[in-house]
Formats: structure tokens, sequence, C-alpha cells
């Protein structure tokens, strides 16, 4: 049972910034949020992690809310290489848990 | 370091055989995870080391798969008498004990049962 939820499929265009939400609604005080970039036929790439408020770096942004229910994966200005998987988790208990992930189709 | 490496990259086998794949990851890296991946989902947890003693198994894992991290550097995981369901991408992770919420993932190993 997953427990995190983020839409199944998104579209845009090149050049837009994509925002991608992921539910968590069982996290722990403890656990970190983390996301994952996945291409066909190769195995998930780290991309961003947070605990709250926002973080970002040379990829993506991450924001997190006080209440860490949920958190949003910022792409600044995609290009047609972003076409991928993107999964977010948090860590519960030592079973690292990923869900369907996010297919995020990036349009010329 | 040129990051966590599989072999094989791909395995065709018969219903019924022995399979047997390796993992070698970061070299630093303390913590190693095993996820196998169907087409279509997320990679489902089966195990983790922590250096050479394996701390937690999935209900996914079954007794015909073992997974063994002898020296705390590479591991494997056999599959005895592989099913057509056991047709999925295995995956290998490593990360360092601390920080352990970022993992380095391999290629995978592709394996089909015929």
């Amino acid at each position: 049972l997953a427990k995190t939820t983020q839409p199944i499929s998104m579209d845009s265009y090149e050049g837009q910034e994509v925002n991608i939400t992921c539910s968590h609604n069982n996290i722990a005080t403890n656990d970190y949020i983390t996301w994952y970039q996945q291409f066909p036929s190769q195995g998930p790439r780290f991309i961003i992690q947070g605990y709250k408020t926002k973080v970002t770096n040379e990829v993506a942004s991450l924001f997190i809310p006080a209440d860490r229910k949920s958190s949003t994966l910022s792409l600044p200005r995609v290009s047609l290489s972003d076409t991928a998987v993107y999964y977010c988790r948090d860590n519960y208990g030592q079973n690292f848990v990923f869900g369907p992930g996010t297919r995020l189709s990036v349009l010329p | 370091d040129t990051g966590v490496s599989q072999d094989p990259r791909h395995k065709i086998t018969k219903r019924g055989q022995n399979v047997t794949f390796r993992c070698d990851p970061i070299s630093e890296h303390n913590r190693l995870y095993w996820y196998r991946q169907t087409l279509g989902q997320g990679p489902e947890f089966l195990t983790y080391f922590q250096n050479e003693a394996q701390l937690e198994k999935s209900r996914l894992l079954s007794d015909r798969f073992s997974a063994e991290r002898p020296k705390g550097s590479f591991s494997t995981l056999e599959i005895q008498r592989t099913e057509q369901g056991d047709s999925a991408m295995y995956l290998c992770a490593s990360s360092p004990v601390v920080g352990a919420y970022e993992q380095y993932f391999g290629p995978g190993t592709r394996l089909t049962v015929t």
C-alpha cells in the first residue's frame, strides 16, 4: 500500500514550469521527503530531498508546507529530456516504498 | 567511482531454472537495497543490508528468493525455481548510513522467464 498519492500523468510544453504535487497523508515526524526521476530502462535517479519549507538545487525546487502533508516538486523551464516518471516518497520505518509515480510528458 | 553496477543487464531463463544477479554498490556506502519493478509500476522494495547484515525483508521476498552480502561489499540476489511472474527489472541501490534517504540506483537487471 503506497503511502503517497500523486497524479498518474501530466503534460507540459517546453520552456514551461512544471509543478507536481504529492500527498503524504501518513508521514511520520522523522521522515524526509525525497523525489526521484526515472527514464525508461534505467534505475531511478535522486533529484531532491527536504524536511520542511523550501529546498532548491541546480535541478529543481521542493516546497513542503508546515503540516508536511504534501510536497510540490517544481521543475523550471522543462525540456524534452525531462520526459520521465517522477516519484515522491517518504521513509516509513525502514520500508522504502515507491508509489506508481507521475508520468510527465514534455511536448515541443 | 562509477556508481552502482549490476550484472548481468539482461537475463533470459526458462521457468524452473535458478538465476543469480550481482550488485556492486558505491564503495563507501554501507547500505544496499534490492527492488523489483514491473512495467508501469514503481519499484517494490525487496530487502536491504547494512554492511553484511540483512536488516529487513519484504513479504514479497518469498522463500525462492535469497540475498547475500557476505563481506559487506557486493551483493547477490538469487531466485530459485523461477516462475513467469518473476519477470521484472531487478534494481539495486546503495546509500551511506548518514543521509540514507538519498539512494543511488544501478541500471538494473531485466529478467525474462519463458
